[in-house]
């Protein structure tokens, strides 16, 4: 059972235009939710995370935008640039001590 | 931010051979470290919690026989893929949370190709 889905799967934005990536997850009890860049061979680096009790979040191009009533949270990437092509995952984790669960990834590509 | 580091970041070895990976928190302390596998083009699928000086607590599915955790220091858990076999191959991905921070660090990766 998928607790946290990503969509769209992949994606294709020219550069400076706003690649938007959604999640939509189950568990209520989830209480935190990052997003995380990953590049081909590298581990998962955090990007911006946001907790349930904020509506939105940003922290330089990247805004984070949550909605509780749907279990829904998506992530904007402003003023994309190619340097930002690579694989997103959205994540959510229930309490400080739990391992995370991710979506599937999105594979992201910025055209010059 | 916080640095974690794996070792080797790259592995082959021979069908039904062991291989150890090494995760270490490089500049905090890590009661809890955790271990996904990734394969190749999906996402990361949480295989176990690993807790210092007590046994590792496996997700669902994931043989603990198999893959063994240990974590001896508040700086270093290490996973042992046992018998090795080419369904193994994958790359494998450790992380750790410094004391009272809610953000996960993740180590570079290995990557395990079994022959």
């Amino acid at each position: 059972q998928q607790q946290v889905k990503q969509s769209p799967q992949s994606l294709i934005v020219q550069k400076g235009g706003i690649p938007i990536i959604n999640c939509a997850y189950e568990n209520t009890a989830f209480d935190y939710f990052p997003w995380y860049q990953q590049f081909p061979g590298k581990g998962p680096a955090l990007l911006i995370a946001i907790r349930p009790d904020v509506s939105e979040k940003k922290e330089g191009r990247f805004t984070i935008s949550f909605n509780k009533s749907a279990k829904q949270f998506s992530l904007h990437i402003m003023d994309s640039q190619p340097g930002d092509s690579a694989t997103y995952f959205c994540a959510a984790r229930e309490g400080g001590a739990d391992g995370l669960t991710f979506g599937k990834g999105t594979h992201l590509i910025i055209q010059p | 931010g916080a640095v974690v580091s794996q070792h080797p970041s790259r592995v082959i070895c021979k069908s039904g051979t062991s291989v150890k990976i090494e995760c270490r928190s490089l500049d905090f302390q890590a009661t809890t470290m955790f271990w996904y596998r990734q394969f190749p083009k999906q996402s990361l699928m949480l295989m176990a919690t690993s807790n210092e000086g007590s046994k590792a607590t496996y997700e669902q599915g994931v043989e603990k026989d198999k893959f063994l955790i240990n974590h001896a220091s508040l700086t270093l858990s290490t996973l042992t893929v046992t018998s090795a076999h080419p369904e193994d191959s994958s790359f494998y991905i450790c992380s750790a949370n410094p004391p009272g921070n809610t953000e996960a660090f993740f180590g570079q990766g290995t990557r395990l190709t079994v022959v």
